[in-house]
């Protein structure tokens, strides 16, 4: 089955920095990545997600990439604000329909 | 658009009560509801995908029998933790793939806002 990697596990930036969150997997035939935020006591949220046929997707502060050769995507977050700091969670899905597959989480801080 | 809801938002019982968690999808038919637990720190663990008029499949390691799943309409799922105990005290999260032309992106799930299960 599929199995997804996140790094780093925690990740400290200051106000207006970038932040890059990693995310690897396992089964070629997976073909949706969403991205989710995560705030305390709380379901996830999705922020941003990219299908297996394109490369990358942006909108506004956050960016998406996906190589697919290398069963790698990555989360970019600039400009980032207090307000940005959460949970977040990258996941892998194949067939449409079928459950999506966790990473283990990074926990964002962003200090003013 | 395509919001899911999950009743209760917690609930406390006591060790050896069961408990019922309703997941529903408000505007929106959900062939495949799934079932996730997430303890604290943690990430996001599959625990069952339920489909519409069919039995649950389980993940490995999660005893079918204790967590009782029905999903018997286009918009509602249960989940039943029966004879729980404190090791089963943990966040409880359910998504929904939408059914093909009713509502939602068809890519996307949507997850509930979760319920907080404290066993005592």
């Amino acid at each position: 089955g599929e199995n997804v990697e996140q790094h780093p596990s925690t990740l400290s930036v200051q106000e207006g920095d970038s932040a890059v969150i990693k995310c690897t997997y396992s089964d070629s035939a997976s073909n949706y990545f969403p991205w989710y935020k995560q705030e305390l006591g709380k379901g996830p949220q999705l922020i941003i997600d990219i299908r297996s046929n394109v490369g990358e997707k942006k909108d506004q502060r956050i960016a998406v990439t996906l190589n697919k050769t290398a069963k790698h995507f990555s989360l970019h977050i600039t400009e980032t604000q207090p307000e940005d700091s959460a949970v977040y969670f990258c996941a892998a899905r194949g067939v449409a329909g079928t459950a999506l597959i966790f990473g283990k989480g990074t926990t964002l801080s962003v200090s003013s | 658009g395509a919001v899911v809801s999950q009743h209760p938002s917690w609930v406390i019982c006591k060790s050896g009560t069961s408990v019922k968690i309703e997941c529903r999808s408000l505007d929106f038919q959900a062939t495949t509801m799934f079932w996730y637990r997430q303890f604290p720190k943690q990430s996001l663990m599959l625990m069952a995908t339920s489909n519409e008029g069919s039995k649950a499949t389980y993940e490995q390691g999660v005893e079918k029998d204790k967590f009782l799943i029905n999903h018997a309409s286009l918009t509602l799922s249960t989940l039943t933790v029966t004879s729980a105990h404190p090791e089963d005290s943990s966040f409880y999260i359910c998504s929904a793939a939408p059914l093909a032309g009713g509502g939602g992106s068809s890519y996307e799930q949507y997850f509930g806002p979760g319920t907080r299960l404290t066993v005592t």
